[in-house]
């Protein structure tokens, strides 16, 4: 069955400090992956999303994510945090339909980042 | 332009009664989805349309929930004899034609069952 397992519930660094949310995901083939950021109140905002090609892929907000297939991971990254950053962040893989992706997400259970400043 | 509208943003209703919630997708988007998050976990899958019809409704837990999105724009999700574990926040999102397009999600409707 998919899954997608986010083993930090819970992370906090200091302003200025680099990134990385760990995401590891279960599925039969090449999955369809996302991250999505959620502020307090509001709903989710797709930070970037990998489907194919090049496994380096940069989103929004100066946020990337690097697909490794070997390990099963889609972690995402920033060199540097800026106290706006602080939410609660989600990874995710689409389910597909033949080649395409049908939209219907399996999310993790999310990390909430808080920012020291 | 306009997101993803949901309404109610809040619902607190008690145990055993019917509610709506209505979702207003990104005008022009065929295809709607609608989402259950509890508290502390990620957003759960519960039915996906695509245009009038519902292409996957897997994720619904019971016959107590049903969706409809009569006219392929608006969508209601409805839950009868409503329990104390369907508080949630409900989401719903909508993408231009499914497939590899975004998904761009509302802001939520979060439901509190007394």
């Amino acid at each position: 069955a998919q899954s997608v397992t986010q083993p930090d519930i819970h992370i906090t660094v200091s302003e200025g400090a680099s990134l990385e949310l760990r995401c590891n995901y279960s599925y039969g083939a090449t999955p369809y992956l996302f991250w999505y950021v959620q502020s307090p109140g509001q709903g989710l905002q797709l930070l970037l999303k990998y489907f194919s090609g090049d496994t380096l892929v940069q989103g929004i907000k100066g946020f990337e994510a690097e697909f490794k297939r070997s390990q099963s991971s889609f972690n995402l990254r920033k060199p540097s945090v800026h106290w706006s950053d602080a939410a609660e962040y989600f990874c995710a893989v689409g389910a597909k339909m033949g080649s395409s992706n049908t939209g219907k997400l399996i999310f993790g259970q999310g990390t909430t980042l808080q920012v020291k400043p | 332009g306009a997101g993803v509208s949901q309404t109610p943003s809040n619902k607190v209703t008690e145990k055993g009664k019917y509610v709506e919630l209505r979702c207003d997708p990104i005008s022009g988007h065929t295809a709607l989805y609608w989402y259950r998050q509890s508290l502390g976990q990620g957003p759960e899958f519960l039915i996906y349309f695509q245009g009038t019809g519902a292409a996957d409704d897997s994720g619904l837990p019971n016959d107590r929930f049903f969706a409809v999105r009569p006219e392929g724009s608006v969508s209601t999700l409805k839950i009868q004899r409503t329990e104390r574990g369907d508080s949630a926040v409900y989401l719903c999102a909508s993408s231009l034609i499914g497939g590899n397009s975004p998904l761009h999600f509302g802001n939520g409707t979060r439901l509190t069952v007394t």
